[in-house]
């Protein structure tokens, strides 16, 4: 089985300061790693993902996330945080082989951004 | 091009009675999932189907819940004698192939609530 820990179930930055979005994961066999981000009243929009090739991961928005084995994390990163970040932001895991079919997901950070 | 579509967007029942949760997935995806979304948490995974049949079925809480996709395109969710804890989003999303490194789009959800 796996899981998924999002340290901060809120966090606040001023606009152009770094975002940081903790996510630990626990998984028996290696994993597939998502960041997916839901605007109010909107689906979850897919981020970026980690599947096993490049350990830094690139994705929309200027976004980025760097699979850390020993560490079992996969934080999110932005360099300058802007107004349209604001949102809630959620990590996934989904294990290669076996186990559920689908995404386990964390609580969740809602990401809130100051002018 | 279009999402995955979800009606209806808001669902207020009854207790005890039935409710019939529809979604569209993205032309072609054959992969389909089923969330659960209760206030505060993060998605959890209910059902998967790979064209008309369920897949993985291990996330549906109980017999109350079951879901159906006969001709491998649109999939409706079926909660029978519905509880005040059935109360959630329900999320649907597709991929194009079942495999769990592949990126699931989501709709928007079906927002349920049993009064």
């Amino acid at each position: 089985a796996q899981s998924v820990t999002q340290l901060g179930s809120h966090v606040s930055v001023s606009e152009g300061a770094l975002v940081l979005l903790r996510c630990n994961y626990s998984s028996s066999v290696p994993p597939y790693l998502f960041w997916y981000v839901q605007y109010p009243n909107q689906g979850l929009q897919l981020l970026l993902k980690y599947t096993s090739a490049a350990t830094l991961v690139k994705g929309i928005n200027g976004f980025e996330a760097e699979f850390k084995k020993s560490e079992t994390s996969f934080h999110l990163t932005k360099p300058s945080a802007h107004m349209s970040d604001a949102a809630e932001y959620f990590c996934a895991v989904s294990a290669k082989g076996g186990g559920a079919d689908g995404l386990t997901f964390g609580k969740g950070t809602h990401l809130i951004i100051q002018p | 091009g279009a999402g995955v579509s979800q009606t209806p967007s808001n669902k207020v029942t009854e207790k005890g009675k039935y409710v019939e949760l529809r979604c569209d997935p993205i032309s072609g995806h054959t992969a389909l999932y089923w969330y659960r979304q209760s206030l505060g948490q993060g998605p959890e995974f209910l059902i998967y189907f790979q064209g008309t049949g369920a897949a993985d079925d291990s996330g549906l809480p109980n017999d109350r819940f079951f879901a159906v996709r006969p001709e491998g395109s649109v999939s409706t969710l079926k909660i029978q004698r519905t509880e005040r804890g059935d109360s959630a989003v329900y999320l649907c999303a597709s991929s194009s192939q079942g495999s769990k490194r592949s990126t699931q789009y989501f709709g928007p959800g079906t927002r349920l609530t049993v009064l």
